[in-house]
């Protein structure tokens, strides 16, 4: 159980296009979200708090208008990255809150802006 | 200030060898330890974690891992690897529900035959 669903998997863009990535919680409710992102040979950094229903919470240095996040209902929440250039190719990976003190991740998507 | 550290960027051991992994944390409050193990160009898997209870925790693919508050530690160990085993290894404290994670650099391990 407290499986995350993120899609694509991996996604190759032009310059200057946006790209939505997806996480969706299948069996179970995810109030809270969190994004991260992940340069090469990096560790996870944390982008943003999403909470259902209400503005998601950027860390210090994240552009908020180039990274939109929406978490309209409690499976779902979204990361699209607008005007993407190739400094924003990276991985990005999602986790949800469950339960009492349980997280799961999403398996990730590795983003590649040409 | 929250903040994990794996002092070994690096680590290669031999097939069959066992290997320890450190990790030291600093948290403000009751700490929740996790350690997560990522495969090249694959998201992160869940090896076992601590709540409370039993300090000495066992996790999956015969991993384990002692949570020692005197030292901030929370190791993770494996009494013999496999192949299989090499991966990125991160470290992670967390507190209750809805905090965020803060993460270890990470430990890449290289298994040699």
């Amino acid at each position: 159980g407290a499986v995350v669903s993120q899609h694509p998997s991996r996604v190759i863009c032009k310059s200057g296009t946006s790209v939505k990535i997806e996480c969706r919680s299948l069996d179970f409710q995810a109030t809270t979200m969190f994004w991260y992102r992940q340069f090469p040979k990096q560790s996870l950094m944390l982008m943003a708090t999403s909470n259902e229903g209400s503005k998601a919470t950027y860390e210090q240095g994240v552009e908020k208008d180039k990274f939109l996040i929406n978490h309209a209902s409690l499976t779902l929440s979204t990361l699209t990255v607008t005007s993407a250039h190739p400094e924003d190719s990276s991985f990005y990976i999602c986790s949800a809150v469950v339960g009492g003190h349980g997280y799961t991740f999403g398996s990730g998507t590795r983003l590649t802006v040409v | 200030a929250q903040s994990v550290t794996q002092p070994d960027i690096h680590i290669t051991v031999s097939e069959g060898a066992s290997l320890e992994l450190r990790c030291n944390y600093s948290y403000g409050a009751t700490p929740y330890l996790f350690w997560y193990v990522q495969s090249p160009g694959q998201g992160l898997q869940l090896l076992l974690k601590y709540f409370s209870g039993d300090t000495l925790v066992q996790g999956i693919k015969g991993f384990e891992a002692e949570f020692k508050r005197s030292q901030s530690s929370f190791n993770l160990r494996k009494p013999s690897v496999h192949w299989s085993d090499a991966a990125e290894y991160f470290c992670a404290v967390g507190g209750d529900t809805g905090n965020q994670f803060y993460f270890g650099t990470g430990t890449s391990l290289t298994v040699i035959p």
